[in-house]
C-alpha cells in the first residue's frame, strides 16, 4: 500500500490564487519530499523537508511538516498557468531510509 | 551522463512476449529506483538498488518481473510473458546518497496488446 496519500485528488483554481495540497502518511519518516510531474512522464524534485524541520520555503513554495499528525502541506503562492501539473509527496521511512514511497498525487489545474 | 536516461521511450509488445527496459543513471549515483505508473495514478514502488544489490524487492508485482544492476551503473528491468495489465509507464530514478533528492528519467511507456 502507498505510504502517502494526497488530498485533494484534484484542484482547480484561478491564476494568481494560492494552491494548498496535503499529504498524510502512516509510519515514522526520515524526510518528506515533494515532486511535480508534467505530462505523465519524469518527475522533478521541488523540496525536501527533514523530520526535525517544521517549515521550509523555496521561492513561491512553502512546505510544512507535522510529524505528530503525520502530515505535510505544500503551498504554492500566486499560482501561474505553468504550475498546472500533478504534485506528489514521497516519504523515506525511518526504518528503511532508502525505500522512497510516493503518494497518489494531486492534479492541479490553473485557470487563466 | 547529464541526466537519467531510459530506453526505449516507447515499447509496444504482444501479450506473452518478454521485454527489457533499460535505465542509465547519473554517473556516480549509488542508488537506483524503479517505479511503475498506470494512467492517472500514483507511482508504484517496484525495486531499488544500492550499488549492485537490491535490498528490497518487495514491490515487484510477480515472479515475471526481475531487475538487475551491473557495475553500479546501468539497470535492466525485465518482464517475462507480458500481460495487458503490465501496460504502464515505467520510471527510473537515481540519487547520490541518503536523504538526497531523486532524479528521474523520462520513462518507458509500455503497451501490451
Amino acid at each position: 500500500s502507498q505510504q502517502g496519500e494526497e488530498d485533494p485528488q484534484a484542484l482547480s483554481i484561478q491564476e494568481g490564487e494560492n494552491a494548498t495540497m496535503n499529504c498524510s502518511y502512516k509510519t515514522s519518516i526520515n524526510n518528506l519530499q515533494w515532486y511535480r510531474q508534467n505530462s505523465g512522464r519524469g518527475l522533478v524534485h521541488l523540496i525536501l523537508i527533514r523530520s526535525n524541520e517544521r517549515e521550509k520555503h523555496s521561492g513561491r513554495l512553502r512546505v510544512t511538516l507535522d510529524t505528530s499528525k503525520k502530515s505535510s502541506s505544500l503551498l504554492i503562492t500566486a499560482s501561474r498557468a505553468a504550475d498546472t501539473a500533478s504534485y506528489f509527496c514521497a516519504t523515506a521511512r525511518y526504518s528503511s531510509a532508502s525505500k522512497i514511497i510516493f503518494g497518489s498525487g494531486t492534479r492541479l489545474s490553473i485557470r487563466p | 551522463g547529464a541526466g537519467v536516461s531510459q530506453s526505449p521511450s516507447n515499447k509496444v509488445t504482444e501479450k506473452g512476449k518478454d521485454v527489457e527496459l533499460r535505465c542509465d543513471p547519473i554517473s556516480g549515483h549509488t542508488a537506483l529506483y524503479w517505479y511503475r505508473q498506470s494512467l492517472g495514478q500514483g507511482l508504484e514502488f517496484l525495486i531499488y538498488f544500492q550499488g549492485n544489490s537490491a535490498p528490497d524487492k518487495s514491490g515487484l508485482p510477480s515472479d515475471r518481473f526481475s531487475a538487475e544492476r551491473t557495475g553500479g551503473s546501468v539497470s535492466t528491468l525485465t518482464i517475462q510473458r507480458t500481460q495487458q495489465e503490465d501496460s504502464a509507464v515505467y520510471l527510473c530514478a537515481s540519487r547520490q546518497g541518503a536523504n538526497e533528492k531523486l532524479f528521474f528519467g523520462s520513462g518507458t511507456q509500455l503497451s501490451v496488446l
